[in-house]
């Protein structure tokens, strides 16, 4: 385990579902993030939270809603997906400032039926 | 915009052997790392190495960084079976914003022959 946690570990929903991701972590970080990986892609940042700013890609449509409740948990909320949006979704942690890695959690691989 | 470019996108090597991987990077950044990531699986952080710094070690690991090319290599020593793996690279640009955000590269595919 690397200290964070996301659930769950596979989900298969469809078009008209709501679902949510969670991620959870206790390592004193202060900065979450949400990466899209989808094959033969680079990872893709979607969304950025830390102490002082939200960070957003516009490029993320709207049926991805994050929230970060605080700074040890972050979710997802997906809508309405479409079936390119099946990928590896991946929640990391970070100290924010400063030089350091990330702690990636193992991921939630989600499928659009 | 993609940040990072990896060299080779894939590499086969026999358990023993060294395996380098590069990484070519296009803005200015606060540091570069290398994360590798087990089939399905999240990321690990292998290693950092800052803009000022050149060369760094860590077990078989060593990382070189030359920022007037903007690249970066990975350099693993005799390699083992367990080093079978996707190897990326990631850069932190430099910005105004406190938020540090990490843009990955497209990623090495390594696999060792036993």
């Amino acid at each position: 385990e690397t200290g964070v946690t996301q659930t769950p570990r596979h989900l298969v929903m469809g078009m008209t579902n709501k679902k949510s991701l969670k991620c959870e972590q206790h390592l004193g970080h202060n900065a979450m993030y949400w990466y899209k990986q989808s094959a033969k892609k680079p990872l893709e940042l979607m969304f950025v939270y830390s102490l002082e700013e939200r960070v957003e890609n516009n490029s993320v449509p709207s049926r991805f809603s994050p929230e970060c409740p605080n700074s040890s948990h972050l979710f997802l909320h997906l809508h309405t997906l479409q079936p390119e949006d099946s990928a590896l979704y991946l929640c990391a942690s970070s100290v924010e400032k400063g030089n350091y890695g990330y702690t990636f959690g193992s991921g939630t691989r989600l499928t659009v039926v | 915009s993609q940040q990072g470019e990896e060299d080779p996108q894939a590499l086969s090597i026999q358990e023993g052997e060294n395996a380098t991987m590069n990484c070519s990077y296009k803005t200015s950044i606060n540091n570069l790392q290398w994360y590798r990531q087990n089939s399905g699986r999240g990321l690990v952080h292998l290693i950092l190495i800052r803009s000022n710094e050149r060369e760094k070690h860590s077990g078989r690991l060593r990382v070189t960084l030359d920022t007037s090319k903007k690249s970066s290599s990975l350099l693993i020593t005799a390699s083992r079976a367990a080093d079978t793996a996707s190897y990326f690279c990631a850069t932190v640009r430099i910005s105004s914003g406190s938020a540090r955000q990490l843009t990955f590269g497209s990623g090495t595919q390594l696999t060792v022959l036993p």
